[in-house]
């Protein structure tokens, strides 16, 4: 069985700052791990996905994730945290043979000015 | 180029009444689907439509039905609404299913609310 952990509903941070929000996963199989973006009252925007190859990956607005594969996670990163950074962020996982891509219960960062 | 477009965005339906919900997608995408969102619990899979012509049900199907119009259309009904039915619900859609692992665009939601 597939299933996505976001262990934080709520993570805080100062602009400027940087930031981290975690995810991690459980397939059978190789993972396809993305990640969304979730801002209010609109639906839900990609950021980034691993598939294969390098585990940085570099996405949308500075963002990027690390694939680790020993930890079974994907956690988004940002260098430098914006206000305009301030969303519902939700991590997803598949695997190449299942039909459905599994989300998370999101994380909502507030990024404060 | 819009995406992909859902109507209407709110909607207020008494239990027991009946409702399509329509999804639109410009990109000439293979594959699209129905989520509900509900607090704390994510995006849970309603239907699929792999390609035109194919419907397959996903992880929380009761309740619903669903018609894969043509190539940009796919459209979500409520026979018999329940208030366990009011939630957000997003169409999306992906250049096609599979293992290639292509990320899907997420149309702006329909807030529903079953009394």
């Amino acid at each position: 069985a597939q299933s996505v952990a976001q262990p934080e509903d709520q993570v805080n941070v100062a602009e400027g700052n940087p930031l981290t929000v975690k995810c991690t996963y459980s397939v059978s199989g190789n993972p396809y791990l993305f990640w969304y973006v979730q801002y209010p009252n609109r639906g839900l925007q990609f950021l980034l996905k691993y598939i294969t190859g390098d585990n940085l990956v570099k996405g949308s607005y500075g963002f990027e994730a690390e694939f680790n594969k020993s930890q079974t996670s994907f956690h988004l990163k940002k260098p430098s945290a914006l206000v305009s950074d301030s969303a519902l962020y939700f991590c997803a996982v598949r695997n190449g043979g299942a039909n459905n891509l599994f989300f998370g219960t999101g994380t909502r960062l507030t990024v404060i000015p | 180029n819009a995406g992909v477009t859902q109507t209407p965005k709110f909607q207020v339906l008494k239990t027991g009444q009946s409702m399509t919900l329509q999804c639109a997608q410009d990109m000439n995408h293979n594959s699209m689907y129905w989520y509900r969102q509900d607090p704390g619990m994510g995006l849970r899979l309603i239907y699929y439509s792999a390609s035109e012509g194919t419907t397959d049900k996903g992880e929380v199907p009761n309740g619903y039905n669903v018609s894969r119009l043509n190539k940009r259309e796919f459209s979500l009904r409520l026979e018999s609404a329940a208030p366990s039915q009011t939630s957000v619900y997003f169409c999306a859609s992906s250049e096609a299913w599979g293992a290639q692992g292509y990320e899907q665009y997420f149309g702006p939601g329909t807030r529903l609310t079953v009394t």
